[in-house]
């Protein structure tokens, strides 16, 4: 089975640009969630999508933006890119109604902002 | 969410069997603990997941006291492949997918 899949895996961006980034669940998980990992640090949250709704929100501010689709793969959107947002985009999904909460990454989208 | 701490650092030796401990001592009832191990440039990668006592599986052990404000991921006989750093999590938020990422712990595996 296909883990969590992210696109692109690698671009570069100019200050003042917008970003959009994809992933694509696993199959059957209708959570995913969105974090930004700067080097050197742990990943830190930005959103949260279950069943099409934003059901949380870390401390990022009104640049950054999401949905979630239909068949659950979601954006993330990133406007009037900073060089501080310079990161690792990394992507999760998990299968909610079921036991365990187990929460599966992908291998992220490298963006630079130049 | 809880918060968790852990070591910055720890080196080892192929071979060995390596212990990382994680204190989370404001753990909530309904918490379970996740570690993951992460490889540069790459995303976090599932280890091992825990409620209570010992959990095994084909790559790790994870101990968990009695009380549940600690616990330990135990790595049998580390390889040069194993160097990464592991990051201990507990909590999450009502729909899952929310996790607080400490700094985590480098582990050093030397030949």
């Amino acid at each position: 089975d296909a883990g969590v899949t992210q696109s692109p895996t690698h671009l570069i961006k100019t200050r003042g640009q917008q970003v959009t980034l994809r992933c694509s669940p696993i199959s059957g998980h209708k959570s995913v969630s969105w974090y930004q990992q700067v080097l050197g640090q742990g990943p830190q949250f930005i959103f949260q999508y279950y069943e099409k709704e934003e059901r949380g929100r870390g401390n990022f501010p009104d640049r950054f933006s999401a949905r979630q689709f239909p068949n659950y793969s979601s954006e993330l959107n990133v406007n009037a890119l900073l060089l501080g947002d310079s990161a690792l985009y990394l992507c999760a999904s998990r299968q909610t109604g079921g036991s365990g909460n187990t929460i599966y990454f992908g291998e992220g989208s490298w963006l630079t902002v130049v | 969410l809880a918060k968790t701490t852990q070591p910055i650092s720890m080196d080892s030796y192929e071979g060995q069997e390596v212990n990382i401990t994680c204190s989370h001592n404001n753990i909530a009832t309904n918490d379970y603990i996740t570690w993951y191990q992460q490889f540069p440039s790459q995303g976090p990668r599932f280890i091992i997941q825990g409620y209570k006592t010992k959990v095994t599986n084909e790559v790790a052990s994870l101990f968990i006291p009695a009380d549940r404000k600690s616990s330990t991921l135990s790595l049998p006989r580390v390889s040069l492949s194993d160097t990464a750093v592991y990051y201990c999590l507990v909590g999450f938020n009502n729909a899952g997918n929310m996790l607080t990422f400490g700094g985590g712990t480098r582990l050093m595996v030397k030949p």
